[in-house]
């Protein structure tokens, strides 16, 4: 079956502008995860979701990042009044319940703010 | 201190060798123990997963947890250049544990078999 698609796979955009990232998980997944990739850095991990809940915001770096979840699937991360620092890989991942070790990640998007 | 450290290498190999890639960490409370491969300009994927203390074999791929030790390993035999890929180790924490269902990983170690 489809895989965790993510998009779009690359976007450029610049300081101070608004943009949008989007997970589409593996159907009936019902817990989601974003996780961020700096160069030379692990994976980061920002934020999750069970069902349309985000228990635990305390990942996300600033107040200009934010989630949501609709209808149980897809998820969309939003950044607002991008920065140079927010320059990274945006990789979603999904699992089939919350806690559930084995996390399928998206191919990920390539945000670099100029 | 990060809560998982690993050397980020590079580490270059040639085919066939045996490959080994470690991980430390501090917190106590992680109970489940993966190893991830990612490939260029991909998501990572899951390779191996041990829960609690010892070994496990998959095929060329063995991983290693020391509890004790906080310190946890993948050896890769007969590397092929098709191995050739970021690794990454994650853990998690119990039920309960402020880190439970969070993945944390580590840094990655790049490792490039050559023919």
């Amino acid at each position: 079956g489809a895989g965790v698609s993510q998009s779009p796979s690359n976007k450029v955009t610049e300081k101070g502008k608004d943009v949008e990232l989007r997970c589409d998980p593996i159907s009936g997944h019902t817990a989601l995860y974003w996780y961020r990739q700096s160069l030379g850095q692990g994976l980061e991990f920002l934020i999750y979701f069970q069902g349309n809940s985000a228990p635990d915001k305390s990942g996300l770096p600033s107040d200009r990042f934010s989630a949501e979840r609709t209808g149980g699937s897809v998820s969309t991360l939003t950044i607002q009044r991008t920065q140079q620092e927010d320059s990274a890989v945006y990789l979603c991942a999904s699992s089939l319940r919350f806690g559930t070790y084995e996390q399928y990640f998206g191919p990920g998007t390539r945000l670099t703010v100029t | 201190q990060k809560e998982v450290e690993q050397d980020p290498g590079p580490l270059s190999v040639p085919e066939g060798a045996i490959v080994s890639l470690n991980c430390t960490y501090s917190n106590s409370a992680f109970q489940y123990f993966m190893w991830y491969r990612q490939y260029s300009r991909k998501g990572p994927e899951l390779l191996m997963y041990t829960y609690s203390s010892g070994n496990k074999e998959d095929g060329r791929f063995t991983a290693q947890v020391d509890k004790s030790s906080k310190y946890i390993s993948l050896f890769i035999r007969d590397s092929q250049p098709s191995d050739s890929a970021t690794y990454l180790c994650a853990m998690s924490a119990r039920a309960g544990g402020t880190s439970y269902g969070k993945l944390t990983f580590g840094q990655g170690t790049i490792l490039t078999v050559h023919p």
